[in-house]
């Protein structure tokens, strides 16, 4: 079965950092570039950032860059969204999400069931 | 960055209804446009992708299209399962921008 399991969630101060992991499994994760898309409570559905498959291209939303830092390690399965200078805003369910590409076209087919971030003091 | 707006925001409807929800990008996404329907408390799931293609095991019931700037979903004859919020998101360029979302509600 082709699953994504997220954790690492929790509850963190302002001004500080998590890392958040996401253990795929069930296809050849190496294969693949990865999203980690996020929802504040009561919210709509924002995307933070992608990885391409050897991760080697990188990209943030700009309300993440320079203090969130996405990595993979195709050897574990793994992927991992390390966040610092955290702030209240990015309190959110945090979602991996695989990338499938048919021709030209990219769209999110997997997802995990998402682990939540509470930024509070 | 590309924008991407959905009307109506919510929208009630009844079991049998046909329903549309429509998506519009703040320039051409071509056919680069995908939709997700959401349960509360789920994660979102893949139900259209280019536009037009359903994905696999959905079902039939729900259609997209339109190309350029505007799309909409379709579904032909709502059932209880369907109640859930929709949402349409592009992947012509980063950063790929989901809609606001439509919460589909029961009359």
């Amino acid at each position: 079965e082709v699953q994504l399991v997220e954790s690492g969630g929790g509850l963190v101060q302002p001004g500080g950092s998590l890392r958040l992991s996401c253990a795929a499994s069930g296809f050849t994760f190496s294969s693949y570039e990865m999203n980690w898309v996020r929802q504040a409570p009561g919210k709509g559905l924002e995307w933070v950032s992608y990885i391409s498959s050897s991760g080697s291209t990188i990209y943030y939303a700009d309300s993440v860059k320079g203090r969130f830092t996405i990595s993979r390690d195709n050897a574990k399965n793994s992927l991992y969204l390390q966040m610092n200078s955290l702030r209240a805003e990015d309190t959110a369910v945090y979602y991996c999400a695989r990338d499938r590409l048919m021709t030209t076209m990219y769209y999110m087919d997997v997802w995990g069931k998402g682990t939540t971030v509470t930024v509070s003091s | 960055d590309i924008q991407m707006t959905q009307s109506p925001s919510s929208l009630s409807a009844s079991v049998g209804d046909r329903v549309t929800i429509t998506c519009r990008a703040s320039q051409s996404i071509s056919s680069y446009l995908n939709w997700y329907q959401q349960k509360p408390g789920k994660a979102p799931k893949l139900l259209i992708y280019a536009a037009s293609s359903l994905q696999s095991g959905v079902p039939s019931r729900f259609s997209g299209s339109g190309s350029g700037t505007d799309f909409t979903l379709t579904i032909s004859s709502l059932q209880p399962e369907d109640f859930a919020t929709y949402y349409c998101q592009q992947s012509y360029s980063t950063p790929v921008h989901f809609g606001q979302g439509t919460k589909l509600e029961i009359k």
